[in-house]
């Protein structure tokens, strides 16, 4: 199986612009996605594939992938988007996946 | 709308059985492949095990191979998690969780029902 390593905290003031890494060997071969969790709540889809946003994720949400890193970017972050961030992709087997470490932004 | 409802938590002996359920609606469920993830009490999210929309083709995390079960009723809308020989490693919150793509398992989960706990202590 792979592993994901994920930052595990980063703080921003509200407006400014964060990117989350997410590094794992398998990134080279499978895109990756990402999830938002609010405590209490369940997860929620906002980035796939490439650099897709599923309907209703805002525009300032972003995904890119280099070699073994992907990353979300939160172009002008707002109080709302202050949670947990969780990468995943498949693993090596490509018939499994895995979840990053996860990141807490916070947005002072 | 998409509603996905979990059901079947609870607290259960170590070693013990339980079977979760997934209720989908307000989608063509049997078009769609599902997954299974975990989350323990302040730690961060677990696949679990995902079916294919048509239940042939099923795949399970390490941790639960030979344990974790998962299987569908697409005349029911309902995807289950058979959990056997249950550990304390088990107590977690699990979701179920729909396949974006549909036929084609694609791995992006893009809707999640609110969870079920499910607690394994003596």
């Amino acid at each position: 199986s792979s592993e994901l390593t994920q930052d595990p905290a980063v703080s921003l003031a509200l407006g400014q612009t964060v990117r989350i890494t997410c590094q794992g060997d398998s990134l080279r071969t499978y895109f990756a996605s990402w999830y938002q969790q609010k405590p209490g709540q369940a997860p929620v889809l906002v980035i796939y594939g490439k650099n897709n946003r599923p309907s209703g994720i805002p525009d300032r949400f972003s995904g890119s992938s280099s070699g073994n890193t992907a990353s979300l970017t939160i172009t002008g972050a707002q109080a709302e988007d202050e949670a947990d961030y969780y990468c995943n992709s498949r693993d090596s087997s490509g018939n499994h996946y895995v979840f990053g470490t996860g990141t807490k932004v916070t947005v002072l | 709308q998409v509603q996905l409802v979990e059901s079947g938590g609870g607290v259960v002996q170590p070693g013990r059985s339980l079977r979760l359920s997934c209720a989908a609606s307000g989608f063509a469920f049997s078009s769609y492949a599902m997954h299974w993830v975990r989350q323990a009490p302040g730690k961060g999210l677990e696949w679990v095990a995902v079916i294919s929309y048509d239940g042939s083709t099923k795949y399970n995390a390490d941790s639960v191979q030979g344990r974790f079960t998962i299987s569908r009723d697409n005349s029911q809308n309902t995807l289950f998690l058979h959990m056997n020989s249950l550990r304390a490693e088990d107590t977690a919150e699990y979701y179920c969780a729909r396949d974006l793509e549909g036929v084609v398992i694609v791995g992006y989960f893009d809707y999640w029902g609110q969870g079920t706990l499910v607690t394994v202590s003596s």
